[in-house]
């Protein structure tokens, strides 16, 4: 079954600290990758997206993410990581032949220390 | 420049009633998405949805469970005599053709006494 596996539900890092966030999909064909956002009580906010016009994908609050197909990873970082990158990030896939509909991983909780 | 809009944000619904969940989608998006949320649990899709047609409803449970984007009007998601099972987050998000980004509205939080 197409699935999208996000390593590590909490993450912790110090504030400067590199944060890295890992996701893994499960196709050979590569799909469409997205990461998400999520701040308590609210809704998804988009990071960034993969189409396959570049591996290395900028997004927005100085995250990025690099798409490896021999990996079939699209791993999440930022430098230096700030108080305000707390919340909940998604990993999420569109799958070639699905209708457009988003598969998500189970998420990864970033707290970031003082 | 609205976003998608969801109401009501916070719904309380006793055992047996009836909850409606509505979603107007960003300006020139034809495209509705259903998503839920459970406690320690990732989105899960429910529905996919174009003005008057259901694309692909493999995620909606098979009883109870109903949804509709009307000619005019917001999309609506049905639950008929909730469960306390059925006490999730519930989002709805709009694009235009699909495989393009997903814009996602704030929620509506679901609460099954």
């Amino acid at each position: 079954a197409q699935s999208v596996t996000q390593l590590g539900s909490h993450v912790s890092v110090s504030e400067g600290a590199l944060v890295l966030l890992r996701c893994n999909y499960s196709s050979s064909v590569p799909p469409y990758l997205f990461w998400y956002v999520q701040y308590p009580n609210q809704g998804l906010q988009l990071l960034l997206k993969y189409t396959s016009a570049a591996t290395l994908v900028k997004g927005i609050n100085g995250f990025e993410a690099e798409f490896k197909k021999s990996e079939t990873s699209f791993h999440l970082t930022k430098p230096s990581a700030h108080m305000s990158d707390a919340a909940e990030y998604f990993c999420a896939v569109i799958y070639g032949g699905s209708q457009g509909n988003l598969i998500f991983g189970k998420g990864t909780k970033l707290s970031v220390k003082p | 420049n609205a976003g998608v809009m969801q109401n009501p944000r916070h719904l309380v619904r006793r055992r047996g009633q009836e909850a409606r969940l509505r979603c107007s989608p960003m300006k020139g998006h034809s495209h509705v998405y259903w998503y839920r949320q459970l406690p320690e649990e990732g989105l899960k899709f429910m529905v996919y949805l174009q003005k008057e047609n259901i694309i692909d409803e493999s995620g909606m449970p098979k009883e109870r469970f109903s949804a509709e984007f009307p000619k005019e009007g917001p999309s609506i998601l049905r639950i008929q005599q909730v469960v306390r099972g059925d006490s999730a987050a519930y989002f709805c998000a709009s694009s235009r053709p699909p495989y393009n980004e997903q814009f996602f509205g704030p929620g509506t939080r679901l609460t099954v006494l």
